[in-house]
């Protein structure tokens, strides 16, 4: 079965240091997100993308993210400078369509900033 | 903001026995409706869904029930076994929203032998 795939699955980095995570998202679908999960808290939506452009974004998802997708099969979540509160699981999830479509979603990236 | 909310935090079952996790909604205008199953360490993992004309919908094992009334949706497992074990999302969006989830708090399954 296609599966989104993300890497890497752990991440480390430095207050103030730029990261990017990485995701393979479903061969087939145009529509992509970024999601996190806190620690213990819900899983919280960022963006959404379709068509080489941002669709939708939460308040969380400030001038310090960016997300890209430079070819045709990776998407990623750039962000700028880390803060301690960008500690978190990021996952990534792909659809076909637009529009009350389950999403599938990967295995996440476990970043930790310290 | 408006958003979805889970009653409890942690269920625990005997091996075999059925399942039922809840979930409550506020948003009025969501209209679509999934439970999610995640593992630790994993993404979420699509179970089921439902969409607001229906109130009841089954996969394997598993039935989803929606009450628009009482904006109420839950999960029911049957047969529960100890691979069920694992934190239940259930997550809404509305028609125009873009596929944007607003997931709930989650629920603890464990499941006893």
């Amino acid at each position: 079965e296609p599966e989104v795939t993300q890497t890497p699955s752990h991440q480390v980095t430095q207050m103030g240091q730029e990261v990017i995570l990485r995701c393979v998202p479903i061969s087939n679908h145009l529509y992509f997100y970024w999601y996190r999960q806190i620690l213990g808290q819900k899983v919280e939506f960022l963006v959404s993308f379709y068509n080489n452009e941002i669709s939708e974004k939460s308040e969380i998802f400030d001038d310090q993210f960016s997300v890209e997708r430079p070819d045709g099969s990776n998407f990623t979540l750039k962000i700028r400078s880390t803060k301690l509160e960008d500690s978190a699981m990021y996952f990534c999830a792909s659809t076909t369509r637009r529009g009350n479509e389950k999403l599938f979603f990967g295995s996440g990236t476990q970043l930790s900033v310290l | 903001g408006e958003s979805v909310g889970l009653h409890l935090p942690t269920l625990s079952v005997q091996e075999g026995d059925n399942s039922i996790i809840n979930c409550a909604y506020s948003n009025s205008a969501s209209d679509y409706f999934i439970w999610y199953k995640q593992e630790s360490g994993k993404g979420p993992q699509f179970i089921i869904d439902i969409r607001s004309n229906m109130d009841k919908r089954q996969g394997q094992r598993v039935t989803v029930l929606l009450n628009k009334t009482v904006k109420h949706l839950s999960l029911q497992i049957a047969a529960t076994q100890p691979g069920d074990s694992a934190v239940y999302f259930c997550a809404e969006t509305f028609t125009g929203g873009g596929n944007k989830l607003t997931f709930g708090t989650g629920t603890q399954l464990k499941v006893e032998l």
